[in-house]
């Protein structure tokens, strides 16, 4: 089946700083989304990406499906940004698999 | 609009006992999921559903039956507890799944902490 593979494992930043978290995967896909989860549990959506480019305050994710990997640009960062990013796709069948994470913490 | 709502969110079991985990959505959506997470890991797929009476196995099935009686439920049961499915059981829905569409998002409720003892 489909790998779903995303760096850095773990992240520490200071507040203010920027990242970029990827995900890699190793077929073709028709859908994808960031996920970010909370320091609660709670799986919040950020982007629904297949393809392109899309922005969000300061969150901006790119896809580029041909090259198969997803980035996931996080500006400014807060400490309210902490916890897991999540991608997960979807290779057409009807669920998403999802990759490890990355789990971020900033610092004050 | 409460989205996607998981019933009991904390449980603990003896192991042998059964019990069921209930999701319900109101968002009219036809596809539901059930995952399992475990400490320092993503998400795993454990059953599906694509439409109300279907369901089908994911990544990790075993020891798990589901049932979709109604579109808006998606039911989780555990018929003999062991220590290993102790986890963070998550449901999720989605409206539909073409290719592209925003309608694919996956939605999910707040997650069930089980405990197997």
């Amino acid at each position: 089946g489909i790998q779903v593979e995303q760096s850095p494992p773990d992240l520490i930043l200071q507040e203010g700083a920027n990242s970029t978290l990827r995900c890699n995967f190793s077929d073709s896909v028709n859908n994808l989304q960031w996920f970010h989860q909370n320091p609660w549990g709670q799986l919040i959506n950020l982007f629904y990406i297949p393809s392109g480019t899309k922005q969000n305050g300061r969150l901006s994710a790119t896809t580029v499906a041909t090259e198969r990997y997803s980035l996931l640009y996080i500006s400014s960062s807060q400490t309210t940004d902490s916890g897991v990013y999540f991608c997960a796709v979807g290779p057409g069948t009807y669920k998403y698999i999802f990759g490890t994470g990355t789990r971020l913490k900033v610092l004050a | 609009n409460a989205g996607v709502t998981q019933t009991p969110k904390f449980r603990v079991l003896k192991t042998g006992q059964s019990m069921t985990l209930l999701c319900a959505q109101d968002m009219n959506h036809e596809y539901m999921y059930w995952y399992r997470q475990d400490p320092g890991m993503g998400l795993r797929l454990i059953h599906y559903s694509v439409g109300e009476g279907t369901t089908a196995k994911g990544e990790v099935p075993d020891g798990y039956n589901v049932s979709r009686l109604k579109k808006q439920n998606f039911l989780l049961g555990l018929e003999s507890a062991a220590p290993s499915q102790t986890s963070v059981y998550f449901c999720a829905s989605t409206q539909s799944f073409r290719e592209g569409l925003a309608k694919n998002i996956q939605y999910f409720g707040a997650g069930t902490r089980l405990s197997v003892l």
